[in-house]
């Protein structure tokens, strides 16, 4: 299957500061990738829906302002967590949608482990 | 509306035991897309299958079987002869056509006990 990468796997920052995660399909190319949040012991919650060369879709009840999403390549998306608060600490996955003729599916990055002090 | 419904929290077997894992999902749209994910511990969902709502065989592969009922509006996952490694939170997912997201169940954490 296709693979998706993100960067950093796990990241530990000071309340109020911006942090970036990548997102990259490493084997194919995606113009449309998905940001979700995982809170412990729970299911994927959807964020935001990143176009390539557009704005993101956000979810309703998801400050745009607050995550910020960049898609400028078709292997590339950013989320940064702008000012970041204890309560963003969370499971941050990306996914890639690959689509081959009529068959789509989206294949997911490992996630980033977000720890805010 | 679209609904995925996991019902099963949590299953705990030994291994070598067969488990099903369901999956109840609710749309109207008449072209949909069924997905199962697997998360194990180390967070990243990994793909096992897709099914689009117009092919109802059931699917094998290896230890996995997949039942795909459109009367019950079902989709099913069985493990055979269970294995440590598949100690897991599985995830069934829903997708509708002409739509970009994902509607997931809320997930089930299988634990298989040597």
């Amino acid at each position: 299957g296709a693979v998706v990468s993100q960067h950093p796997s796990r990241v530990i920052c000071k309340s109020g500061t911006s942090v970036k995660i990548e997102c990259r399909s490493l084997d194919f190319q995606a113009t449309t990738m998905f940001w979700y949040r995982q809170f412990p012991k729970k299911s994927l919650m959807l964020m935001a829906t990143s176009n390539e060369g557009s704005k993101a879709t956000y979810e309703q009840g998801v400050e745009k302002d607050k995550f910020l999403i960049n898609h400028a390549s078709l292997t590339l998306s950013t989320l940064t967590v702008t000012s970041a608060h204890p309560e963003d600490s969370s499971f941050y996955i990306c996914s890639a949608r690959e689509r081959l003729a009529d068959q789509e599916t989206q294949y997911f990055g490992p996630g980033t482990r977000l720890l805010v002090l | 509306a679209q609904k995925v419904t996991q019902a099963q929290t949590e299953i705990s077997v030994v291994e070598k035991e067969d488990v099903t894992l369901d999956c109840v999902y609710e749309t109207r749209d008449t072209t949909y897309y069924l997905f199962w994910y697997k998360q194990p511990p180390s967070g990243e969902l990994v793909f096992l299958i897709r099914r689009n709502s117009f092919d109802e065989q059931n699917e094998i592969s290896g230890r996995y079987s997949w039942n795909f009922q459109k009367s019950t509006s079902s989709f099913n996952f069985t493990i055979t002869a269970s294995q440590v490694v598949d100690s897991a939170v599985y995830f069934c997912a829903l997708s509708v056509e002409n739509t970009d997201k994902l509607i997931f169940g809320t997930g089930t954490r299988l634990q298989v006990f040597p």
